[in-house]
């Protein structure tokens, strides 16, 4: 059971690339979601989605895409990297209940930079 | 708008000493409240998670606590070590929408 895993866990980009950042769970989990942590402030959510086929919008989803063609994967795209998009990338899931099984797992997230 | 504000930033006691970790919010409706933990270049590791029907929950020497009617919830942690050291973070979550509001989190030094 290897958890929420993240790829690539350091990336520095050009302004106007574009990448994309790779969130696998192997828990089954139907909710997951990406954040992203700036310092000094708290982590703040960008997509996230409550199953196969279905995405929904954060917090601060502008510059971002994301797909959920499977259970398992919830990949987050860059669609051309700007320098405020520079920062801590996390990746979270958890199972749809209500009670004490709501506790979120999280990837050991992506370090971007953009220059 | 939900707001959750952790005091102080960062702290720093001595080995062996309880200490206590605060979180506040300024809605009081929440459908619970999760603390972390945070280790540098590392992810974040779920600690303690309270309903918005329960007062406190307990882990071994960790202990937190829930008042919604004032906003607020503390970290009690008991007989602090060294590996205690890293940065703890609360975060509420509303209406049961898996979504969770964070606050910036404390940095904790555990000085031996």
């Amino acid at each position: 059971n290897a958890g929420v895993t993240q790829t690539p866990k350091f990336q520095v980009l050009k302004t106007g690339q574009s990448m994309t950042l790779q969130c696998a769970q192997d828990m089954n989990h139907e909710y997951m979601s990406w954040y992203r942590q700036d310092p000094g402030m708290g982590l703040r959510l960008i997509h996230y989605s409550v199953g196969a086929g279905i995405t929904d919008q954060g917090e601060v989803p502008n510059g971002y895409n994301v797909s959920r063609s499977t259970t398992e994967d919830f990949p987050l795209r860059l669609l051309s990297a700007a320098p405020s998009q520079t920062s801590v990338y996390f990746c979270a899931s958890s199972y749809l209940t209500s009670g004490p099984d709501d506790e979120q797992f999280f990837g050991p997230g992506t370090r971007l930079t953009v220059l | 708008k939900q707001e959750v504000t952790q005091i102080p930033a960062a702290l720093s006691v001595p080995e062996g000493e309880n200490l206590v970790l605060n979180c506040s919010f300024t809605d009081s409706a929440i459908y619970n409240l999760q603390w972390f933990r945070q280790d540098p270049g590392k992810g974040l590791t779920s600690l303690l998670l309270i309903q918005s029907s329960q007062r406190e929950q307990t882990s071994g020497r960790l202990n937190a606590s829930l008042d919604k009617s004032s906003g607020r919830s503390t970290l009690y942690i008991a007989a602090s070590q060294p590996g205690d050291s890293a940065t703890y973070l609360c975060a509420v979550e509303m209406d049961s929408n898996y979504q969770l509001i964070w606050g910036a989190g404390t940095k904790l030094i555990i000085k031996p």
